[in-house]
């Protein structure tokens, strides 16, 4: 059974501090996403990760794969109060065709002016 | 762009009976799935279709039913609704032509009182 653990699941950071979420995940997948969501709204997603060392970037957000590792991190950059919000990273098992994702259990961020 | 369609997108159900939950994919996409997240939880996957056909299951209870029609559209029938089933209810699509990331709906939350 695929496991995928974040951590932390709660972060409470000031504005324009650094950090990195973590997630790990138990076996062998081909795709990694990060997620978004606001309460109550829908998931919106911010990368995918398709192989061992890709980086993706956007504004204050960068993603990282380590495959060997089974590791993916969310790193804020300068963090502003409006990436407040759940971020979720979810696996893909390795195979593809319409397999489900199996998500982690979300880092709830709170940004403090 | 067109988006993931989700219909009602509020639903508020009596014990016992029953509920039926619409999702338009996103044009051209011929993948399907269903995810229920209930309160300060992570989706939980439930089912998906590939081109009208059942590809793979996940945490579906027996009393959930869901199918894909001819025109892509979905829908996720749910009998015998109990107050455990209150939860946020996620349709995604996707397309190998887009590399099968997940494009997920506003979602459908349901009541169930």
């Amino acid at each position: 059974e695929l496991k995928v653990e974040q951590n932390p699941l709660f972060l409470s950071m000031q504005e324009g501090k650094n950090y990195t979420i973590y997630c790990n995940y138990s076996t062998t997948s081909d795709r990694l996403y990060w997620y978004r969501q606001d309460p109550g709204k829908s998931l919106e997603s911010l990368f995918v990760l398709l192989s061992n060392g890709a980086v993706k970037q956007e504004g204050r957000l960068m993603a990282s794969l380590d495959t060997k590792a089974r590791l993916s991190t969310l790193h804020i950059t300068a963090a502003v109060h409006d990436l407040s919000a759940t971020y979720f990273c979810a696996v893909d098992i390795l195979g593809g065709g319409a397999d489900g994702l199996t998500f982690g259990k979300g880092t709830h961020l709170i940004i403090q002016p | 762009a067109a988006g993931v369609i989700q219909s009602p997108r509020h639903l508020i159900k009596e014990k016992r009976e029953t509920a039926t939950l619409k999702c338009y994919p996103i044009p051209r996409h011929d993948t399907v799935y269903w995810y229920q997240q209930g309160p300060g939880q992570d989706p939980q996957f439930l089912i998906s279709f590939y081109e009208k056909m059942q590809s793979d299951k996940g945490s579906i209870p027996d009393r959930f039913s869901a199918q894909q029609f001819s025109d892509y559209h979905s829908e996720l029938n749910m009998s015998s609704l109990e107050l455990g089933d209150s939860a946020l209810y996620f349709c995604a699509s996707s397309s190998e032509w887009t590399g099968s990331e997940a494009f997920f709906g506003q979602g459908t939350r349901l009541t169930v009182v």
